[in-house]
């Protein structure tokens, strides 16, 4: 297995919902990350897991509450979001967090905030 | 600070061209280098990477030339088809950004049949 699965594809959400993103891998990668990607923009980083800790949070707004609960797995727990956080939301994994490993991408859960 | 950024934000060709897209980065440390490519609806898909100690490395229809003297970072693929149309971003790992993967702002390549 050589992929990164995201659930769900398609989200809508209210802005006193509160909401789960998944992610998985089984390629035994110790680095999970999260990223958040505007319309014709570039991914922007969220969050780090290394080793199912938490190694780099980028100043996110604690609306986004990330969770890692072992090494396959990685949610992104949403609550009271605005319509701004509207966006597509990428999981990605590594061998090791740092350089020189190579990134696998998921295809991402696209979040509607309304 | 570190910037990783592209010279022209779309690219038209005709199919069977050879497509050459660009990138610029200011950080001097940056020593590993990948391009992706984005289809709609779709996440970031590895295409070439190359590290700072190389000028050059090729793949199936596809070259990545780095330039260290001038920070220059540039795609080549070649015999573009319909099928490469995306979104083409270049990426940085490592420097003073150890186990950040930094995005460039991207190239839309549209190729016409």
């Amino acid at each position: 297995d050589t992929e990164v699965t995201q659930t769900p594809k398609h989200l809508v959400m209210g802005m006193t919902n509160k909401k789960s993103l998944k992610c998985e891998q089984h390629m035994g990668h110790r680095a999970m990350y999260w990223y958040k990607q505007k319309a014709k923009k570039p991914p922007e980083l969220m969050f780090v897991y290394s080793y199912e800790k938490l190694s780099i949070n980028e100043s996110v707004p604690s609306r986004f509450s990330p969770e890692c609960p072992n090494s396959s797995l990685l949610n992104l727990h949403l609550h009271a979001l605005q319509p701004e956080d509207s966006a597509l939301y990428l999981c990605a994994s590594s061998q090791e967090e740092g350089r020189g490993y190579g990134y696998t991408f998921g295809s991402g859960t696209r979040l509607t905030v309304v | 600070g570190e910037s990783v950024g592209l010279h022209l934000p779309t690219l038209s060709v005709q199919e069977g061209d050879n497509s050459i897209i660009n990138c610029a980065y200011s950080n001097s440390a940056s020593d590993y280098f990948i391009w992706y490519k984005q289809e709609s609806g779709k996440g970031p898909q590895f295409i070439i990477d190359i590290r700072s100690n190389m000028d050059k490395r090729q793949g199936q229809r596809v070259t990545v030339l780095l330039n260290k003297t001038v920070k220059h970072l540039s795609l080549q693929i070649a015999a573009t088809q319909p099928g490469d149309s995306a979104v083409y971003f270049c990426a940085e790992v490592g420097g003073t950004s150890y186990g950040k993967l930094t995005f460039g702002q991207g190239t839309i390549l549209t190729v016409h049949p």
